[in-house]
């Protein structure tokens, strides 16, 4: 069955204190990632997509890499307003346009 | 940019009524869907649309209808709104044939009592 799973569920960091979420998933034949940030009370907000092993994608403080078996959403120097829960969903080769999610990660960055 | 505007962003109804959630975009987008968010099950999907008036079911289908009359335009119905129907609403768009990411609405928040 077509799973994705992110860790931690929650993460707590200083102001300045690098850290890494992950993502891993199981699908044949990935034909995408997704990297989603949700504030609380609103829509995710696109992030990042990822397309094969290897491949790696930046935004501000915020890097994205992917392996065959998992991602890893990489925050350098974190800032409180970097404080959300990020989301991971693959899209899966047998319907393009469906997205699987993970339960996502609650990241709180504190002053 | 995208935009993709739900109808409300909080709802409050009653067991038994029906309840009508409307989400319109405005990118010529074909694909359209619609979940819902619960903590600790993450997003899941209720109801896609690829077309006008073409329709598929998603992962938790049961006590939801959709309607697609218009391109820009798709409505997720609760025929019988229940309690277990308390969640957060998402819609979302998508182009077809290619590798894009999702767009999302701002959610609705839907309260049954």
């Amino acid at each position: 069955e077509d799973q994705v799973t992110q860790s931690p569920e929650a993460l707590r960091l200083q102001e300045g204190e690098s850290s890494s979420l992950n993502c891993s998933y199981t699908v044949s034949g990935l034909r995408g990632l997704f990297w989603y940030r949700q504030d609380p009370g609103k829509g995710p907000e696109f992030l990042f997509t990822l397309y094969s092993a290897g491949e790696e994608k930046e935004k501000e403080r915020l890097k994205a890499t992917l392996t065959k078996k998992e991602s890893f959403l990489h925050i350098t120097a974190p800032k409180p307003e970097d404080s959300a829960t990020y989301l991971c969903a693959v899209q899966a080769p047998y319907n393009t346009d469906k997205l699987i999610f993970g339960t996502g990660t609650r990241l709180q960055v504190f002053p | 940019d995208v935009k993709v505007t739900q109808s409300s962003r909080y709802l409050v109804k009653r067991t038994g009524e029906k309840v009508f959630l409307e989400c319109v975009q405005d990118m010529d987008h074909e694909n359209m869907f619609w979940y819902r968010q619960d903590p600790g099950l993450g997003l899941r999907l209720i109801y896609f649309s690829y077309d006008v008036k073409m329709k598929e079911k998603g992962d938790i289908p049961e006590g939801y209808s959709v309607s697609r009359e218009k391109k820009e335009r798709f409505s997720l119905i609760l025929e019988s709104a229940s309690t277990n129907q308390t969640s957060m609403y998402l819609c979302a768009s998508y182009p077809a044939g290619g590798y894009n990411e999702q767009f999302f609405g701002p959610g609705t928040r839907l309260t049954v009592l």
